[in-house]
Order: C-alpha cells, then structure tokens, then sequence
C-alpha cells in the first residue's frame, strides 16, 4: 500500500524559511516522479513543483521559483521542499504526490499524502 | 500558461441524477486532462486521468470525455458519498495548471 506522510509544516515568519518532508513507504520510490501540491485556505489546488525519479529533473511554479527547492533522498526514501523567504500568500496545505506511472513525469497524481499545514505570519 | 475554466462553481443534486461538470483549458492539451475529487479535510483523490479513463478502484457512474480545449466529468446515478469538490486539471505542459473547482451538495 502507498503511503505518503508529510512533515516539517508549522508557524513562520516573512521572509523566514521551512522544511518539508514526505517519507515515502509502499513503493519504488526512486522510479517515480514526485511533486508538491498546495491549497490555500478555502481556495483550490495550485501545483508547487515536480522532481523526477532517477535524473532528478525539477520543474517550478512561477510563484516559487528562485524561493522554493525540492529535492529528494532515494536511499531514505524521501521527498523534501525547501521554502526559503516565505511570504503570506504561501499559507497553505501542502501535499505531496506521487506520479501515476514509473519512468519520466506523467504529471498524474495518483497517490497523495494527508497534508501538512504552513502558515506564514507576523 | 495553460488556463483552465471549470463550471459551474456550484451545483446541488438530488440522489440519483446525473451532473455533468465542464473544463475548458486556454490551448488544446490534447487528452492530457485529469479529475480530482476532494472531500472537505482531506485530499484528493484522482478520478479520471488521460481525459476518460478511469483509474482503478473509481465507481463506473464517473465518466470522463473530451479533447483538445474542451472536457467533461459526468456522474451518473448520483450517490450520498459523491459530495465534495472536484478539479479538473492538465499535465499537457509545465506549469502544470487546475481548474478553479466545482463544489457539488447533495440535496
């Protein structure tokens, strides 16, 4: 079974910095691409940003390009989302997602995690 | 960027009726068009994939058809369990992009 947990949400400041975690259990990990989803308070889903599975090609949101950096650790099996000068308008749930198919990005989200809040706040 | 307009926002249905929720994306995306559901609090979960396929495990009362700008999610035989929101969205190009929602009530 796929299982998806994400961590690292929580209270920060402008201009501040958080990291998310998603540990990844149920699958092969390193053959998917993986993404961060996120949906603000009472509003609808916006995509953050994709990792691939082996290269590790990473692809952005214009809203968090040059802030925002995912990465990946396939030996923990672990998706990470690195939020550097946050700002309010990032207060949402972020989820993180797992591709539908192995191999280079499909962009389906098949699986998802049950979210982890972050809010951004003086 | 690729935009993508659902309708309606909002729709209330009776048990047993057929809904149909419409996306319509800026540039044609070939079939590259998924369904999300979503129930409040939690997250959601993929319905129909490559515009009209229907992923594992989702009732056979979903239906997904269309292509290139103009797409539909139709739910036959409206059930208590299918309330929540649904999102259409397109893995044609990078940013990826999601349709604005449709919230459905059940009457």
């Amino acid at each position: 079974e796929v299982q998806l947990l994400e961590s690292g949400g929580g209270s920060g400041q402008p201009g501040g910095s958080l990291r998310l975690s998603c540990a990844a259990s149920g699958f092969s990990f390193s053959s998917y691409a993986m993404s961060w989803v996120r949906q603000a308070p009472g509003k609808g889903l916006e995509w953050v940003s994709t990792i691939t599975g082996s290269l590790g090609t990473t692809y952005y949101a214009d809203s968090v390009k040059g802030r925002f950096t995912i990465s990946r650790d396939n030996a923990k099996n672990t998706l990470y989302l690195q939020m550097n000068s946050l700002r309010g308008e990032d207060t949402a749930v972020y989820y993180c997602a797992k591709d539908q198919w192995t191999g280079a990005s499909n962009f389906n989200f098949a699986s998802w995690g049950q979210g982890t809040l972050v809010a951004v706040s003086s | 960027d690729i935009q993508m307009t659902q309708s309606p926002s909002f729709l209330s249905a009776s048990v047993g009726d057929r809904v149909t929720i419409t996306c319509r994306a800026s540039q044609s995306i070939s079939s590259d068009l998924n369904w999300y559901q979503q129930k409040p609090g939690k997250a959601p979960d993929l319905l129909i994939y490559a515009a009209s396929s229907l992923q594992s495990g989702v009732p056979s009362r979903f239906r997904g058809s269309g292509a290139g700008t103009d797409f539909t999610l139709s739910i036959s035989n409206l059930q208590p369990e299918d309330f929540g929101s649904y999102y259409c969205q397109q893995s044609y190009s990078v940013p990826l992009t999601f349709g604005g929602g449709t919230k459905v009530d059940i009457k």
